[in-house]
């Protein structure tokens, strides 16, 4: 896990406030992917990233989510104006490939430690 | 809706004994399974895998069976030891895409020295 990089573990806002959530892939990855877990769900897909671009992002909620992974940098998550129902854990992962092609093990994904946001 | 699912909340294993954690689906066109293991306050940490065109791998003490029929897979640790103790996740995807896993809501081992 410590290979994928995400900052800060834990962060608090009140209701109305902007978070960001960093996360920087393992070296040699160019393919970076937000999840959520809520409290009692499992871990549910938001975006996929690569480089300057956003592949899929239909796991998002369409207002007050955003999500980059510029050039040079981290990738980030952006929660504007959030709500207490954001609260919960958020992993990035990354890996070298984008599929997992026919052969087993081949590029699985590589979590973080998780975010985990907290909206007083 | 879920399409993955483990039945078991949490589990309770001996030392040295067999763990055998399940997993049920509901797809068909699911083609490629995977176990996460996740301690607390870590992210989920990748274990084995298999593809739908295989019924066993094996990688060590762990060994995962699919059965298409059944829209079952399981997950065999032999012998648990209790570093195993963890949330064990099963999760599967579309087209061998990594992008939108769909995962079940786990299932806690204690592996009891």
């Amino acid at each position: 896990n410590a290979g994928v990089m995400q900052n800060p573990r834990h962060l608090v806002r009140r209701r109305g406030q902007e978070a960001r959530l960093r996360c920087s892939p393992m070296k040699g990855h160019s393919h970076v992917y937000w999840y959520r877990q809520l409290p009692e769900e499992g871990l549910k897909f938001m975006v996929y990233l690569q480089k300057e671009n956003i592949i899929d992002e239909s796991g998002m909620p369409k207002e007050r989510f955003s999500a980059e992974f510029p050039k040079e940098g981290p990738s980030i998550l952006r929660i504007q104006q959030v709500v207490r129902g954001d609260s919960a854990a958020y992993f990035c992962a990354s890996s070298r490939l984008p599929g997992q092609g026919p052969s087993d093990n081949n590029s699985p994904l590589h979590f973080g430690n998780g975010t985990r946001l907290t909206v007083t | 809706d879920q399409q993955v699912k483990q039945n078991s909340p949490s589990l309770s294993v001996q030392e040295g004994r067999i763990s055998i954690l399940n997993c049920d689906y509901t797809n068909s066109m699911f083609d490629y399974f995977l176990w996460y293991k996740k301690y607390p306050a870590e992210g989920p940490t990748f274990l084995i895998s298999i593809s739908s065109i295989k019924d066993k791998n094996e990688d060590g003490r762990f060994t995962v069976f699919l059965n298409k029929s059944a829209k079952h897979l399981s997950l065999h640790i032999v012998p648990s030891q209790p570093g195993d103790s963890a949330v064990y996740f099963c999760a599967a995807s579309l087209g061998g895409n990594n992008r939108k896993l769909i995962w079940g809501l786990g299932t806690s081992l204690a592996v009891n020295p």
